[in-house]
C-alpha cells in the first residue's frame, strides 16, 4: 500500500466552480499536512500547511485534515483559470522526517 | 535574485558525459534538498543537507554525487547516467527543523540520451 494516494486527474471544471482535491494516507503518525501548487515548467510552490487535525483557510483556499479517516482535502472557491496547475499533497511526521508526496492532481479551470 | 534558483534550466547529456547541476538559495535557510520528479510519480527525495552536512541519502545510485560547500549553495554532479535518469531535478530549501515549509527552485529538466 502506498503511503499517500492522490488521484492524478485530470480534473476539468468551469470558472467559478468549487474544486475539491484530496489525498488519503496510511501512516497515522503524520502530523503536518501540506499542499503545493506546481505550474507547468515550474517548481512546486507551498500553498499552505496544517498541523494535526482541523481546517485552515487562506483566501479562496481551505485545507482540511481528518486524521480519523486519514484523509486530507484542499478546497478552492470561485476557481479561476490561473488556478490551473498540478496540486501536490505532502505529509510528514515532523522533526527530521522527510516529506512524503502524493503524485499530484492536474486541475484545469476553463473560462 | 530571490528565492531558490537553479541552473541550467535544461540539460541534454549523453550517457558518458559528466555535468553538474547548481542550486542557490537566497532565503537564509540552512537546509537544502535534492528531489527527482518523474512523470506521473511522486517527488522522490534524493539528498538532504543540514548546515552543510549530508543527513540523508535516499539510496541514490553513486552516479549522482551531491556537494554542499555552504548553506546557500548545492550541487549535483552527474556522471555515466542512464536514460531512466531523465527527469526534472528540483532543489529546495528550508529552515533546519521546519522541513514542512520547503521552498523549491524551478528545476532542471534533464534528458539523458
Amino acid at each position: 500500500q502506498k503511503e499517500v494516494e492522490q488521484d492524478p486527474g485530470p480534473l476539468s471544471v468551469p470558472e467559478g466552480a468549487i474544486v475539491s482535491l484530496n489525498c488519503t494516507y496510511s501512516n497515522s503518525a503524520f502530523q503536518y499536512f501540506m499542499w503545493y501548487r506546481q505550474y507547468s515548467r515550474k517548481g512546486p510552490e507551498l500553498l499552505m500547511y496544517t498541523y494535526s487535525s482541523g481546517n485552515k483557510e487562506d483566501g479562496r483556499f481551505t485545507a482540511q485534515v481528518d486524521k480519523s479517516s486519514k484523509y486530507i482535502s484542499l478546497f478552492i472557491r470561485d476557481s479561476q483559470p490561473s488556478d490551473s496547475a498540478t496540486y501536490l499533497c505532502a505529509l510528514t511526521n515532523g522533526g527530521y522526517n522527510k516529506l512524503i508526496f502524493g503524485a499530484g492532481t492536474r486541475l484545469a479551470v476553463h473560462p | 535574485e530571490t528565492g531558490v534558483t537553479q541552473t541550467p534550466r535544461h540539460l541534454v547529456m549523453g550517457m558518458t558525459n559528466k555535468k553538474s547541476l547548481k542550486c542557490e538559495q537566497h532565503l537564509g535557510h540552512n537546509a537544502m534538498y535534492w528531489y527527482k520528479q518523474s512523470a506521473k510519480k511522486p517527488l522522490e527525495l534524493m539528498f538532504v543537507y543540514n548546515f552543510k552536512e549530508q543527513t540523508e541519502n535516499n539510496s541514490v545510485p553513486s552516479r549522482f554525487s551531491p556537494e554542499c560547500p555552504n548553506s546557500s549553495h548545492l550541487f549535483l554532479h552527474l556522471h555515466t547516467l542512464q536514460p531512466e535518469d531523465s527527469a526534472l531535478y528540483l532543489c529546495a530549501s528550508s529552515q533546519e527543523g521546519d522541513l514542512y515549509e520547503q521552498y523549491f527552485g524551478p528545476g532542471t529538466r534533464l534528458t539523458v540520451t
